[in-house]
């Protein structure tokens, strides 16, 4: 069954700096990856995604991403953080052969500082 | 327009009751899904129907039946709620295939006393 590991269950960045949040994951087959924030009392948002083709993929707010499949991994990255990014960041993957399941991880909250 | 729609957004019970939350997607979407989020944020799916059919039943009590009356629809019923119900439930659709992604509802936040 596929799913997803988010190492860190924290991330503190100071505003401007670069943000990274971290995701690998495990598929029997190969993967459909997706992120998704969530702002407090709200539902999950979605970001971006990677299907196929260019490894580097852009999404909503700023965001990228990049997909690694030697080392099974799509981190989440964005140049200079700003406060309002300040949320709880889900990874997800989905199995190309499967049901349609879609496995997240753990989340991680990450805290921008002014 | 609200893609994804939950009512109620919160729900206070008492335990022993039967609740039922509903859930309705205006992006003709074929797939629905219902998760429950835990006090750790965990998200964990519960089920997916896929056009009105039981795709994904996880390990989850026969407390809990979901119900689609049509596509747009997928509804959760839950039977004798106990104090570990306690949780937000999510409500997302997504198209038929694989690599599209999910949309999801504000939520209902479930609180068992």
């Amino acid at each position: 069954a596929q799913s997803v590991a988010q190492p860190e269950d924290q991330v503190n960045v100071a505003e401007g700096n670069p943000l990274t949040v971290k995701c690998t994951y495990s598929v029997s087959g190969n993967p459909y990856l997706f992120w998704y924030v969530q702002y407090p009392n709200r539902g999950l948002q979605f970001l971006l995604k990677y299907i196929t083709g260019d490894n580097l993929v852009k999404g909503s707010y700023g965001f990228e991403a990049e997909f690694n499949k030697s080392q099974t991994s799509f981190h989440l990255k964005k140049p200079s953080a700003l406060v309002s990014d300040s949320a709880l960041y889900f990874c997800a993957v989905r199995d190309q052969r499967g049901n349609n399941r879609l496995a997240f991880g753990k989340g991680n909250q990450v805290v921008v500082i002014p | 327009d609200t893609a994804v729609s939950q009512t109620p957004k919160y729900l206070v019970t008492q335990m022993g009751n039967d609740k039922s939350i509903k859930c309705e997607q205006n992006l003709g979407h074929d797939t629905m899904y219902w998760y429950k989020q835990d006090s750790k944020k965990f998200l964990k799916i519960m089920f997916s129907y896929n056009n009105k059919e039981l795709i994904i039943n996880e390990t989850v009590p026969n407390r809990f039946s979901p119900k689609s009356p049509d596509k747009a629809h997928l509804n959760l019923h839950i039977n004798s709620l106990e104090l570990g119900d306690s949780a937000v439930y999510f409500c997302a659709s997504s198209g038929g295939q694989a690599n599209t992604e999910a949309f999801f509802g504000q939520g209902t936040r479930l609180t068992v006393v």
